[in-house]
């Protein structure tokens, strides 16, 4: 079955530190990864996602992430953090359940990412 | 641009009432999804559906039913609403399949006392 771990409960930082945002996953096949972020009292809004080709992957906000086949990994970066960039971060595969086509996401935890001045 | 509204934010009901959260996308999707969210555990796939009046149980469908009369329009259904779904609710919808972006509304907040 798939599963996605986000190891980080709650990453704290300064504002212009560089960021990094852990991702694993369990999927036999290839996998559709997401990132969402969701900011206090808001829905979710799709950072970037993967499902094929350049395995660095530009999204919007200036947030990057790298699928790492070898690691099972997705991890989501930024070089520098600004304080509109604190909220929860939410990674997520997606797949075809049970052989349909209806695609479904399984979500990770989360991450809350606090900026300090 | 794409938008899913919620027909409430924050909502208080009594333990063994009847809960209705309604759902509404304006980008003509197929797909409708209700989550719930929870600290710690992310969001869960509570049932989504993939045309009107056709549904799929998601992951953890016990306690809520939907209802999905019209393409806009996705019911999430609290038939006797209990303490352990004090929650907040999320649903989303997305136009294709596995590899496509969900457009997530936001939210309501249900307490049940």
């Amino acid at each position: 079955a798939q599963s996605v771990t986000q190891p980080d409960i709650h990453i704290t930082v300064s504002e212009g530190a560089s960021l990094e945002l852990r991702c694993n996953y369990s999927y036999g096949a290839t996998p559709y990864l997401f990132w969402y972020v969701q900011s206090p009292g808001q829905g979710l809004q799709l950072l970037l996602k993967y499902f094929s080709g350049d395995t660095l992957v530009q999204g919007i906000k200036g947030f990057e992430a790298e699928f790492k086949r070898s690691q099972s990994s997705f991890n989501l970066r930024k070089p520098s953090v600004h304080w509109s960039d604190a909220a929860e971060y939410f990674c997520a595969v997606g797949y075809n359940a049970g052989g349909t086509s209806y695609g479904k996401l399984t979500f990770g935890q989360g991450t809350i990412l606090t900026v300090h001045p | 641009d794409v938008k899913v509204t919620q027909s409430s934010r924050y909502l208080v009901k009594r333990t063994g009432e009847k809960v209705f959260l309604e759902c509404v996308q304006d980008m003509d999707h197929e797909n409708m999804f209700w989550y719930r969210q929870d600290p710690g555990l992310g969001l869960r796939l509570i049932y989504f559906s993939y045309d009107v009046k056709m549904k799929e149980k998601g992951d953890i469908p016990e306690g809520y039913s939907v209802s999905r009369e019209k393409k806009e329009r996705f019911s999430l259904i609290l038939e006797s609403a209990s303490t352990n779904q004090t929650s907040m609710y999320l649903c989303a919808s997305r136009i294709g399949g596995a590899s496509s972006e969900q457009y997530f509304g936001p939210g309501t907040r249900l307490t049940v006392t």
